[in-house]
């Protein structure tokens, strides 16, 4: 149903190599978000997009980059990828800069580093 | 800066029974206060939301009441289900230009037949 897709859907990586991860809307919502999910810790933002080249940093945003070329699309990119983020991560979207909508999330990314 | 408490889980109910998982928040201003659940193996989905003091999200049956006094979302059900076994997030839209969801850790519903 979703106008979002995330992909992967699983991924298992080397320590070291990098690894890009995709989020794709066909909502046309301005406002595109990256979290990783862990046990105990909820969910925590990464990074996020207020639109076309718009970006800024979440509370865990080291090891992260993220570009939004398109208004469609969103990739999160893990440098060099390490075995703390080993993660679930989710992209979710919204549509607008009012404080109460919510969120629609992605299926989510299971990234294992080994 | 802004946070949102939950209580730990997990929280094994039968079914029939009455549910409530504590929510507290902490935030400057008036935020959104929202539910999501997550069933195993997907993303999470909206619940329910309420956007200032006083008001009642409500859906499937779930209901939370914004409290400002007591600075508090607590999810209810009267009746639980089976089905309703999943992971429960509280959450709250802050007020910056970010308009990003800060959420709690999650609590874990089992509920057995």
């Amino acid at each position: 149903d979703a106008g979002i897709t995330q992909s992967p859907r699983h991924k298992v990586t080397e320590t070291g190599t990098p690894v890009t991860l995709r989020c794709h809307q066909t909502e046309n919502h301005r406002y595109m978000y990256w979290y990783r999910q862990d046990p105990g810790h909820g969910l925590r933002l990464i990074h996020y997009s207020y639109g076309v080249k718009d970006t800024d940093k979440g509370e865990v945003s080291d090891g992260y980059s993220v570009s939004r070329s398109k208004t469609e699309d969103f990739l999160l990119t893990l440098e060099s990828a390490t075995s703390s983020q080993t993660s679930v991560y989710f992209c979710a979207i919204r549509p607008s800069g009012q404080a109460n909508y919510g969120y629609t999330f992605g299926s989510g990314t299971r990234l294992t580093v080994v | 800066g802004d946070s949102v408490t939950q209580m730990e889980g997990p929280v094994t109910l039968s079914e029939e029974a009455f549910l409530t998982i504590n929510c507290t928040y902490t935030a400057t201003g008036y935020p959104s206060l929202f539910w999501y659940v997550q069933y195993p193996g997907e993303g999470l989905q909206l619940l329910l939301k309420a956007t200032k003091a006083d008001d009642k999200g409500s859906n499937k049956g779930f209901e939370a009441t914004y409290r400002k006094e007591t600075t508090s979302f607590h999810l209810e059900k009267g009746s639980v289900q089976v089905s309703d076994s999943a992971v429960y997030f509280c959450a709250l839209s802050g007020m910056d230009s970010s308009y990003k969801l800060i959420f709690g850790s999650g609590t874990r519903l089992l509920v057995r037949p």
